[in-house]
């Protein structure tokens, strides 16, 4: 079936550093795609999303890109901070069906 | 406050029992959904709806059924409980297809 593969599983990066998170999908008639972020013991939280129509979306240290015809999309988180420690996943819309995940990326911000 | 409420937040059970999960969603919402997820894990889509008498199944179905009498209400049943049903399962909402899915606290299960 259609999937979306997510990576990397694990990142660890120094306070105020940057972190990338990369995911692609299978089903090119996608044309929705979330992230989200998830504290422990929490319900997962939409912090920023894109659509097919657009190559790019920024919301202030938080930036998504997308490339369309390599069906990859990239979270770029900047100047981190110790409250960015969290799991994010991404997600792609599957024509017909519904929001499928990546199994997600633990990043942790060391001060 | 429009919100999405899962009760209970967390159940013990034991094994071959039956039981329903309580999902509402007061934001007037066509979609919904049912994930599995370990704590931290991927989300597996369990079930789906598009609407009052539509259901779906996702990929990780089997053993689970959901029903979609009323808008704001979306239930899932577990006929036989079983320990690898121990989980946390996470009821969602949206307004239509590509956008947003609006979460619930979830319900942590545990079979014994």
């Amino acid at each position: 079936g259609e999937n979306v593969e997510q990576h990397p599983s694990t990142l660890s990066v120094q306070e105020g550093d940057s972190a990338v998170i990369k995911c692609t999908y299978s089903d090119s008639a996608s044309n929705y795609f979330p992230w989200y972020k998830q504290e422990l013991g929490k319900r997962p939280q939409l912090i920023i999303d894109i659509r097919s129509n657009v190559g790019e979306k920024k919301d202030q240290r938080i930036a998504v890109t997308l490339n369309k015809t390599a069906k990859h999309f990239s979270l770029h988180i900047t100047e981190t901070q110790p409250e960015d420690s969290a799991v994010y996943f991404c997600a792609a819309f599957i024509h017909g069906t519904a929001l499928i995940f990546g199994k997600g990326t633990t990043l942790s911000v060391s001060s | 406050e429009a919100d999405i409420y899962q009760t209970p937040r967390y159940l013990v059970i034991g094994t071959g029992k039956k039981i329903t999960l309580e999902c509402s969603q007061t934001m007037g919402h066509d979609k919904m959904y049912w994930y599995q997820q370990d704590p931290g894990m991927e989300l597996h889509l369990i079930h789906y709806s598009y609407g009052v008498n539509s259901t779906e199944k996702g990929d990780l179905s089997s053993e689970s059924t959901v029903s979609r009498i009323r808008t704001e209400h979306f239930p899932l049943t577990l006929e036989s409980a079983r320990p690898s049903h121990t989980s946390q399962y996470l009821c969602a909402s949206s307004a239509k297809d590509n956008s947003p899915l609006h979460f619930g606290n979830g319900t942590r299960l545990t079979v014994t």
